[in-house]
Order: structure tokens, then sequence, then C-alpha cells
């Protein structure tokens, strides 16, 4: 079992629209969780940490499940400008970060 | 956030030719830095963990004696592609770890273009 999980998509969704993605993790004693957010051709940008049950940042909000052991995101009210992959990563005991594939989002005017 | 630099941004050499991206942190000390490729449209595949003052640790099927990396300072780490062919042509990413071990997070560099004729 991979140790990061993700949806790959695409989700396609139209401007204004609320959409969600889901990321799994297989260690239960991870400890601190984020989204990046990658444009094309660029580097990963850091959008969200998750260290407890969920972070809320604007139209953003990431929540934590660890019984499930998974992170969700949130995006509301959704722009053309939120068009970009986001990848979920997990920060494990032994300090290692084990990456999702990432999931592709293109918001549609 | 934390500020990561990366230099250069695009590089076009020659097959056979070594090439050296420099991965710095601009306003914080990175005791681990990290090193990616990425191909189109694929995922991040970590390369290599360079430690500040140690032996840079290599993931598996990662050659260390054709991507040398050297992490001299608290602020810099670079990888030296050597002996470059088309194949090694990608997106070459290093991050920076900031923060206690509970808050780590990683901070990207803007990447490195290289591509090998």
């Amino acid at each position: 079992r991979k140790e990061v999980e993700q949806d790959p998509g695409p989700f396609n969704v139209p401007e204004g629209a609320t959409v969600a993605f889901n990321c799994t993790y297989s260690n239960s004693a991870s400890q601190s969780f984020f989204w990046y957010r990658q444009d094309c051709r660029k580097e990963p940008k850091l959008l969200m940490s998750v260290y407890s049950s969920g972070n809320e940042d604007g139209r953003f909000t990431a929540q934590l499940n660890r019984a499930s052991q998974y992170i969700s995101l949130l995006i509301r009210d959704s722009k053309l400008s939120d068009s970009a992959t986001y990848l979920c990563v997990v920060n494990s005991p032994g300090n290692q970060f084990y990456f999702g594939t990432g999931t592709s989002l293109t918001v549609i005017p | 956030g934390a500020v990561v630099s990366q230099h250069p941004s695009r590089v076009i050499c020659k097959s056979g030719t070594s090439v050296k991206i420099e991965c710095r942190s601009l306003d914080f000390q990175a005791t681990t830095m990290f090193w990616y490729r990425q191909f189109p449209k694929k995922s991040l595949m970590l390369m290599a963990t360079s430690n500040e003052g140690s032996k840079a640790t290599y993931e598996q099927g990662v050659e260390k004696d054709k991507f040398l990396i050297n992490h001299a300072s608290l602020t810099l780490s670079t990888l030296t592609v050597t002996s470059a062919h088309p194949e090694d042509s990608s997106f070459y990413i290093c991050s920076a770890r900031w923060g206690t071990s509970y808050t780590d997070t990683q901070y990207f560099g803007p990447g490195t273009r290289l591509t090998v004729l």
C-alpha cells in the first residue's frame, strides 16, 4: 500500500462550485499534513498545514480525520485561478515526507 | 513563508557536459534539503535527501555518482548532473525543511528546467 494516496482526477468544475479532494495515508502515527498547490511548470507552493483536526483559510478548508486516516481539502466558490494540481503531503515519524501523486483541478468559466 | 531560491532557472547543455544547480534557503537555515525531479504531467520524484555536513541519502534507483549532491552550509545545497544525457532532461526542484520536528514544513525552490541536447 502506498504511504499517501490521492484521486488523480481530473476534476472539472464550473466557476463558483464547491469541490473537495480526499487524501488517505497509511501510517497512523503521522503527525503533520500539508496541502500544496502546483501550477503547470512551476514549483509546489504551500497552501495549508494541518496539525490537529483542521484548518481554514478563506475559501479553503482542510480537515483531518485520524480515525479513518484521511485529510480533505474543500474549496468553496471556485475561481478560474484555482485551476492547478493539488498535492497532499504527509510527514511521518522519522521526519519522512510522503507525497501524493496530486489531484488535477480545472475550473471552467 | 520561507524563501528558497534555485539557480539557474533554465539550462540547455550538450550531451556529456556537467551541470550544477544551486539551492539556497534565503531567510532560514536548513539542515535538510531535498532534491526532486519531475517529468511532464507526472508527480514529484524524490531523488535524495541532503543533510548539512554529511553525505546525501539517495533514493533507490538514483545513481549517486551521476547526481552529485553537496550540502556545504546550512543555506546551500548543490546538485551536479554529471555527464548529462538527453534522458536527464527534466524539471529539477529542491526544497528546504523549516521548523521543529512537529511543525516541519518543506518550502520549494522555483525549479530548474534542464534540457540536454
